[in-house]
């Protein structure tokens, strides 16, 4: 995957689902990986794998990808759910082994 | 508990060469994961700088390739970030990572960026 587009920004009402994209040209689901960051905090893991949650994760989190777009699903979001979110991917074949897509903001309405 | 603490200075001059230390504790730099150093702009995205296996072997973002060198010093269980030629454009919030790996009978090894330092601030300016 030579690059990994996914939308600036997202909104969505409280309780309510909203999912994210990133799509990328020979995505391969099983090395895809979405980050959470807060203003002024570290990025954290919130999915590997496709689907995996590490521990600590809420289970309203969920990964899931068709084809050459994966995607992180918010159930039921919270206030404390408003932050960015980032997708990444390692490429073993190209020239960029490992590259984030360049976020999407969600707004917790 | 895995903890990755990330050190040095937070002022270089320009055309001056960042240099950075990802101390390690709570794991060992010698087992099956990459080793990476991750940089945010201000108001802006993630960008990978690049990974170091215990090996040594290293990758490097291409548009950074020029200018950086990832080590390790596996009896200190750290690794560091050196960045040559530093302008206004380098001035970000440095994080380093863990990149652990697991075997898949279907795809071989994935990796997954489990731990990440709090990140250092580092300024380029005269």
């Amino acid at each position: 995957s030579s690059g990994l587009t996914q939308d600036p920004a997202v909104s969505v009402a409280l309780g309510q689902t909203v999912t994210i994209t990133c799509q990328g040209d020979g995505l391969r689901s099983m090395f895809v990986s979405w980050f959470q960051q807060k203003p002024g905090q570290a990025p954290m893991l919130l999915i590997y794998a496709k689907n995996k949650r590490p521990s600590g994760i809420p289970d309203r989190f969920s990964g899931s990808s068709s084809g050459d777009t994966a995607s992180l699903t918010i159930t039921g979001a919270r206030a404390e759910d408003e932050a960015d979110y980032y997708c990444n991917s390692r490429d073993s074949t190209g020239n960029h082994p490992v590259i984030f897509g360049a976020g999407t903001k969600v707004t917790v309405l | 508990q895995v903890q990755l603490l990330e050190s040095g200075p937070g002022l270089v001059k320009p055309s001056g060469t960042l240099s950075l230390t990802c101390a390690v504790s709570g794991d060992s730099i010698s087992t099956d994961k990459w080793w990476s150093w991750v940089r945010q702009s201000p108001g802006k995205g993630l960008e990978w700088i690049g990974e170091i296996y215990h090996t040594g072997t290293t990758n490097y973002n291409p548009s950074l390739k020029s200018r950086v060198t990832i080590s390790v010093d596996k009896s200190k269980t750290q690794f560091s970030l050196k960045l040559s030629s530093v302008t206004a454009a380098d001035t970000a919030v440095y994080y380093c990572a863990r990149d652990y790996g697991v075997y898949d009978l279907n795809v071989g090894y994935y990796y997954y960026m489990d731990v990440w330092g709090k990140g250092t601030t580092v300024t380029v300016s005269s």
